[in-house]
């Protein structure tokens, strides 16, 4: 089986403008849930998402939003982007909610 | 809220080498699951190992086995034989077996970055 993948790898921006970054499962799983890394702050909790319901949510401004869509692939956006968004932002699937969750080789962001 | 800490910031072992990772963690539930994930240059998450607090019984790997200490809320990794493949970032973290809605995310500790030295 195929595993996590993640696009774009890299981006760069500028602050102010939004972002979208996407995360397609290892077929068959159905809950996709986003982290950030960061050297300051280390891995922090996003979102996760399961059968197009966000089901849980960690401490991040609205500017961070989600979604997932019917065949289990999921996206997030950023908006009014900060320095302080650049991050490695890392996406994981598992089968079900509470499962092994698998992670994919992640999105850089820099913002600029 | 569950707190993992890693208080080995960096670490070091010769190639054949045996290396123990340290990580505590704390939590009032009884039930819940311990991760080791491997982080290496390439930046990829890499589950190493897992194990359920209801089982006494420590988790094996290969040569990644863990001493899960309960009462002491203490999980390590020892990486036996260690090879040059194993030079990464290490994270432990910590979830919740509750099914509760909010209760299935990952809490990671903040990271040991192994060298193998050959």
């Amino acid at each position: 089986k195929a595993g996590v993948t993640q696009t774009p790898r890299y981006l760069i921006k500028t602050r102010g403008q939004q972002v979208t970054l996407s995360c397609s499962p290892i077929s068959g799983h159905r809950s996709v849930s986003w982290y950030q890394q960061t050297p300051g702050q280390g891995l922090q909790f996003l979102f996760e998402y399961f059968s197009e319901t966000q089901r849980n949510k960690g401490n991040f401004p609205g500017r961070f939003s989600g979604r997932q869509f019917s065949n289990s692939r999921s996206e997030m956006n950023v908006s009014t982007l900060e320095l302080g968004d650049s991050a490695l932002y890392l996406c994981a699937s598992s089968l079900v909610s509470g499962y092994e969750q698998y992670f994919g080789p992640g999105t850089r962001l820099t913002v600029t | 809220a569950q707190t993992v800490t890693q208080s080995q910031p960096e670490m070091s072992v010769q190639e054949a080498e045996t290396v123990t990772l340290s990580c505590t963690y704390d939590t009032s539930e009884s039930d819940y699951y311990l991760f080791w994930y491997k982080q290496p240059p390439s930046r990829q998450m890499i589950l190493v190992i897992r194990q359920e607090a209801y089982k006494q019984q420590n988790a094996t790997e290969n040569r990644f086995s863990v001493n899960f200490q309960k009462a002491a809320k203490s999980f390590s990794l020892k990486i036996s034989d260690s090879q040059l493949g194993d030079a990464a970032m290490y994270f432990c973290a910590y979830r919740s077996s509750s099914d509760q809605t909010g209760a299935n995310n990952l809490f990671f500790g903040t990271g040991t970055r192994l060298t193998v030295i050959p």
